[in-house]
């Protein structure tokens, strides 16, 4: 199946700070999801992107599907942005197949 | 909010009885899914569902059974609890296969004692 793999795996930033997460996956996609998981557990949709770029506030991704790797940029970091971020991706008709995550720390 | 709503939340339970995840949703998306989380895996795919009575295995599907009887219910049972599926169980829905966003529930936390 494919493989994806998320760098890095811990981040602390101070409050303000930017940040790039990165995920690499390891085959061609048709699905790619940028997921935020709150320090209560719930998984918050922040990008569909399989190719291309989005922006939503301070946060944008950028997938480039023929080098198999997507990023996510978040400027001006804020302690609600703590948490971890998953990349998911799909290649054929099953179910997502998820990195381990970054987790990401921001300090006031 | 997609419309998905998981029960029970929380359940304790004891190795060797059996338990059952309801998972509902309201947007009469065709695809279903169940996953487990735990630290350091991620999310992984238990089973599927791809329409009314049609599912299939996922990653970790061992000692996991589903039954879809409606397009609104999803159900995910446990036959005999043991403690390795002590876990966080996600499950999610989407409008099609492959290109189509998904939308995850709240999550049940089950404890195997």
């Amino acid at each position: 199946g494919i493989q994806v793999e998320q760098s890095p795996p811990d981040l602390i930033l101070q409050e303000g700070a930017n940040s790039t997460l990165r995920c690499n996956f390891s085959d061609s996609v048709n699905n790619l999801q940028w997921f935020h998981q709150n320090p209560w557990g719930q998984l918050i949709n922040l990008f569909y992107i399989p190719s291309g770029t989005k922006q939503n506030g301070r946060l944008s991704a950028t997938t480039v599907a023929t080098e198999r790797y997507s990023l996510l940029y978040i400027s001006s970091s804020q302690t609600t942005d703590s948490g971890v971020y998953f990349c998911a991706v799909r290649g054929g008709a099953d179910g997502l197949t998820f990195g381990k995550g970054t987790h990401l720390i921001i300090q006031p | 909010d997609a419309g998905i709503t998981q029960s029970p939340r929380h359940k304790v339970t004891e190795t060797g009885t059996p338990v059952t995840l309801r998972c509902h949703q309201t947007e009469n998306h065709r695809y279903m899914y169940w996953y487990r989380q735990d630290p350091g895996h991620g999310l992984r795919l238990i089973h599927y569902s791809y329409g009314v009575k049609d599912t299939d295995k996922g990653e970790v599907s061992d000692g996991y059974s589903v039954s879809r009887s409606k397009t609104e219910d999803f159900l995910l049972t446990l036959e005999s609890a043991t403690s390795s599926q002590t876990s966080v169980y996600f499950c999610a829905i989407s409008g099609g296969s492959g290109a189509t966003e998904a939308f995850f529930g709240q999550g049940t936390r089950l404890t195997v004692v």
